[in-house]
C-alpha cells in the first residue's frame, strides 16, 4: 500500500528558531501533497495545498511567510517552520494523494513540534 | 461555512458489542465521505470511502451508511474488541480537494 513518511518524528527548539519538516511518499508519486496541523482534542486543519513544481496554496489564516513550503519532487514536500514561538507548538501532519486516485489520502505518521 | 459534527467526543462499550459512531454535516454537498482511525501521536489511518450514490459499504467488521438526505455518515465495527480503542475521525471530501475533517470520536472498548 501508499506509504507516506514524515521525518522528523518529534522535535523541540527554542524560541525564534526555524525547523523543517519533510514529507516523503515512498513507494509512489505524489503530485499533490498536504499539510495540516492538529491541535490536542480537535480536528485536523488544513494548512495548505502543495503541487509538486508549483507554489503551495494557504488557506486563509496561514501566514505563507511563516509557514513555507517546498514541494520540489514528486515524492518530497517539506514544511519550514520559521521564527517558531511557543504558539506554534502543535503536531503537523501531511497527506499526499497519488494521480490515480484523486479521492484518497495517504497520511504520515506526524511531527510533535514544541516550541520553548 | 461548512460544519461538520460527530456526535461525541467519547464512546465507552463492552467488548463484543457494536460500537456506532455519528458524523452530520451543513453547508456542504460532498462527493464521498471517508472514515479514519486515529491512534494517539500517530496519522490518521484510511478505512473506509462511501461516495454520494452510496447507501452501505462493509469492510470485514466495518460497515458505514451515507444518507445524503439526513447529511449523515453512521460508522459501526461489530463484535468490537479492545485493539479496537482509537479516535475515529469523519471527513468530507469533493473530487481534487483537501478533506474537511470532524474532531473525532474516541471509542474505548473495555474487556
Amino acid at each position: 500500500g501508499a506509504v507516506v513518511s514524515q521525518h522528523p518524528s518529534w522535535v523541540i527548539c527554542k524560541s525564534g528558531t526555524s525547523v523543517k519538516i519533510e514529507c516523503r511518499s515512498l513507494d509512489f508519486q505524489a503530485t499533490t501533497m498536504f499539510w495540516y496541523r492538529q491541535f490536542p482534542k480537535q480536528s485536523l486543519m488544513l494548512m495548505a495545498t502543495s503541487n509538486e513544481g508549483s507554489k503551495a496554496t494557504y488557506e486563509q489564516g496561514v501566514e505563507k511567510d511563516k509557514f513555507l513550503i517546498n514541494h520540489a519532487s514528486l515524492t518530497l514536500s517539506t514544511l519550514t517552520v520559521t521564527s517558531a514561538h511557543p504558539e506554534d507548538s502543535s503536531f503537523y501532519i501531511c497527506s499526499a494523494r497519488a494521480p490515480q486516485t484523486t479521492d484518497t489520502q495517504y497520511f504520515g505518521p506526524g511531527t510533535r513540534l514544541t516550541v520553548l | 461555512s461548512q460544519k461538520i459534527e460527530q456526535n461525541s467526543e467519547a464512546l465507552n462499550i463492552q467488548e463484543g458489542k457494536t460500537a456506532t459512531l455519528t458524523c452530520n454535516y451543513t453547508n456542504y454537498s460532498p462527493a464521498y465521505l471517508q472514515w479514519y482511525r486515529q491512534d494517539p501521536g500517530r496519522g490518521p489511518v484510511f478505512l473506509l470511502l462511501i461516495r454520494e450514490n452510496e447507501k452501505e459499504k462493509r469492510k470485514e467488521r466495518l460497515k458505514v451508511t451515507f444518507d445524503t438526505t439526513l447529511k449523515q455518515s453512521l460508522f459501526h465495527i461489530t463484535a468490537s474488541q479492545p485493539a479496537d480503542s482509537a479516535t475515529y475521525l469523519c471527513a468530507l471530501g469533493q473530487a481534487g480537494t483537501a478533506l474537511i475533517f470532524g474532531k473525532g470520536t474516541t471509542l474505548s472498548v473495555s474487556s
